[in-house]
């Protein structure tokens, strides 16, 4: 199975504030990567697919790149409602693997 | 409006069974494979198995190959997980989800449905 790591684990930040985490593949995945954020007590929501296409909807203040094995999510301008927990998933292969979550807590 | 219902959650001793629902309304279900993840509380996500639009390709984590069967009924619009066996370790939140027709991300999720495994 395809490892997904995810980095840090957790962060404080501040509104404003420019986020980058990363997600590192345990092997080439192309751009088969997504990203998702979860908020307590909810299900996850899609924000990114195919490593940098914004799902409709989603904020252009969230970006995603990288292919390969190296991806990162990037939220340029931190606001209120993006502390939350994000995952990555690669769908390259089954078993389909998330990492283990970015918690993003308010400075 | 895509919707995605999931039901049958509850309490049940370990070695015990139970079948998870998902009742898929908003869109025309055939057309799309769907999968169940799961999420220990307080931890992250884990897939947990798929199927097919049609029904006639599935998949499963090792943590569950041999003990969880997926299925669905395109007749009635509805996703199924039968979960025989159960260990403590499968106390989650499951959840229902499609996913993208062209590459296997999930685009709708349903609520959860919380499964406990305790004697």
């Amino acid at each position: 199975a395809i490892r997904m790591t995810q980095s840090p684990s957790s962060f404080s930040a501040s509104t404003g504030d420019r986020v980058t985490i990363t997600c590192r593949a345990s092997q080439g995945i192309s751009n088969y990567l997504a990203w998702y954020q979860q908020k307590p007590g909810k299900a996850p929501k899609l924000l990114i697919y195919g490593a940098s296409t914004l799902q409709s909807g989603v904020p252009s203040t969230f970006s995603g790149s990288g292919s390969g094995t190296d991806f990162t999510l990037t939220i340029s301008w931190l606001q209120s409602e993006d502390f939350a927990t994000y995952y990555c998933q690669q769908y390259y292969s089954y078993p389909l693997t998330f990492g283990g979550g970015t918690k993003v807590e308010i400075k | 409006e895509e919707q995605l219902v999931d039901s049958g959650g509850g309490l049940v001793q370990p070695g015990g069974s139970l079948r998870l629902s998902c009742a898929a309304s908003g869109f025309t279900f055939t057309n799309y494979a769907m999968t169940w993840v799961r999420q220990t509380p307080g931890k992250g996500l884990e897939w947990v198995s798929a199927i097919s639009g049609g029904g006639d390709n599935t998949y499963y984590a090792d943590s569950v190959k041999g003990r969880f069967t997926i299925s669905r009924d395109n007749s009635k619009n509805t996703l199924f997980v039968q979960m025989n066996s159960l260990r403590a370790e499968d106390t989650a939140i499951y959840y229902c989800a499609r996913l993208k027709r062209g590459g296997d991300y999930v685009d709708y999720w349903g609520q959860g449905t919380l499964v406990t495994v305790s004697s």
